[in-house]
């Protein structure tokens, strides 16, 4: 079944509001990564976060990795068209395979 | 550098056929990957492969097949095509132990009728 959950799967959002998508793991992960895909188009890499509570940040995009490496959220500040997509964690377990998220789709209307 | 490259990006196939997708990349990556993305899903990994001569299964190779007999390629091959098999096919590669971030491929548009 699936191992790494993300809320919420659609996010509808007025262009300048801010949006967070959440990612939860049922264990504890090594590392987790983030990926945006835009519409019709191929997952590109965004970030990878490995230690516990690590917090980075690409100008408006703050991602955080839980205390206990089971969760992490991306977080977009005021959004903007170009911010279109789906947005996939994707959680490395031990084992060293990647999964992923179902991904949550933002839309922003301007 | 083209990165990774995927063909056909489209086809469209009949119950029973058998046909090979094809993925190359030119960035020297030993780790190569093959997934199935189903219309508002995560990505499924299908089958992997950690460098030339190996492969491994991953959640979902059932109808599938892979070989890895250059560091540059990793052909997908389907047998018996059935309609569960419609999807986009992605094709990454990653580095290695040391930086794991996935690059992938533009994807192949796969429909079995």
């Amino acid at each position: 079944g699936q191992q790494v959950m993300q809320i919420p799967q659609y996010q509808h959002v007025q262009e300048g509001e801010d949006f967070t998508t959440y990612c939860n793991s049922s264990t504890t992960l090594s590392n987790i990564q983030w990926y945006k895909q835009r519409p019709g188009g191929h997952p590109v890499f965004l970030i990878q976060l490995v230690k516990s509570g690590e917090v980075k940040k690409q100008k408006r995009l703050t991602f955080q990795f839980g205390e206990a490496k089971k969760n992490s959220s991306l977080h977009i500040t005021a959004t903007q068209t170009t911010d279109v997509g789906t947005y996939f964690c994707a959680g490395r377990r031990n084992t060293g395979k990647l999964i992923f998220g179902q991904g949550t789709t933002l839309q922003v209307k301007p | 550098n083209a990165g990774v490259t995927q063909t056909p990006k489209f086809r469209i196939l009949k119950i029973g056929q058998s046909m090979t997708l094809q993925c190359t990349q030119d960035m020297n990556h030993n780790y190569m990957y093959w997934y199935r993305q189903d219309p508002g899903m995560g990505l499924k990994l299908i089958y992997y492969s950690v460098g030339a001569g190996i492969t491994d299964k991953g959640e979902v190779p059932n109808g599938y097949n892979v070989s890895r007999s250059t560091t540059e390629d990793f052909p997908l091959r389907l047998e018996l095509a059935a309609p569960s098999q419609t999807s986009v096919y992605f094709c990454a590669s990653s580095p290695g132990t040391s930086s794991l971030e996935q690059y992938f491929g533009p994807g192949t548009r796969l429909t079995v009728t």
